[in-house]
């Protein structure tokens, strides 16, 4: 089956780092993507890989590991308006066109404390 | 550039009734997903859209929902009769090609079901 596990909730402090995993076992694999979602407002695309490496935008990074099924979103110097659920989404492929799947974990709750 | 827009924000209705929801993707936006969100879960997929036509709606509960998306753009998603447990945020979101791309998600209608 299709399956996406994230760990359901994480803590940290202002200014710290903290890094958030998505394992994945998919039919197939054309990227990962990974949104931020603030409580009661729509998610917002933050990064996205499809080949092996770190991917880095300013303070958030992501990392992807296809052989091991595994990825992970490195949050620096966090503020507290990182405070947020985090999705890791997988672009199955082994299907084409209309047949692919994007799926979504339940997101990590991420609560940066001062 | 203006983003998915979604109305109502919120609705309220007694079990049995019928709702609408209704949305306008980016503009030039071929693809266009709905989504049913419940709190602490990720998206789960109702519907996607590539221009006019349904792609994917093997998550659609057929019995009650229905959706449509006339001439390629806006698309409106009913429910008929809402039942209790169809309360939770319904999300739109629209993307430039076909192939599950980077999506861009409106705000969403958080609808509560009494």
């Amino acid at each position: 089956g299709q399956n996406i596990d994230q760990p359901t909730e994480m803590t940290a402090t202002e200014g710290a780092i903290v890094q958030i995993n998505c394992t994945y076992q998919t039919s197939g694999f054309n990227g990962l993507f990974w949104y931020q979602q603030h409580a009661g407002e729509a998610p917002t695309f933050l990064s996205y890989n499809v080949l092996d490496g770190l991917e880095e935008k300013g303070r958030f990074s992501s990392f992807l590991s296809r052989s091991k099924g595994y990825s992970y979103l490195l949050l620096k110097e966090l503020q507290m308006k990182d405070s947020a659920s985090y999705l890791c989404a997988v672009r199955d492929a082994l299907n084409a066109g209309n047949n692919r799947k994007l799926i979504w974990g339940l997101g990590t709750s991420l609560a940066v404390n001062p | 550039e203006a983003g998915v827009v979604q109305s109502p924000r919120y609705k309220i209705i007694e079990k049995k009734q019928p709702v609408a929801f209704w949305c306008n993707p980016i503009s030039g936006h071929n693809t266009l997903y709905w989504y049913l969100q419940n709190l602490g879960q990720g998206p789960e997929l109702l519907i996607r859209y590539e221009n006019e036509e349904a792609v994917d709606d093997s998550q659609l509960p057929k019995d009650r929902f229905s959706a449509e998306r006339l001439k390629g753009v806006d698309s409106t998603l009913k429910i008929q009769p809402a039942e209790l447990g169809d309360s939770a945020v319904y999300l739109c979101a629209s993307s430039l090609g076909q192939g599950l791309d980077t999506q861009y998600f409106g705000p969403g209608t958080r609808l509560t079901v009494l």
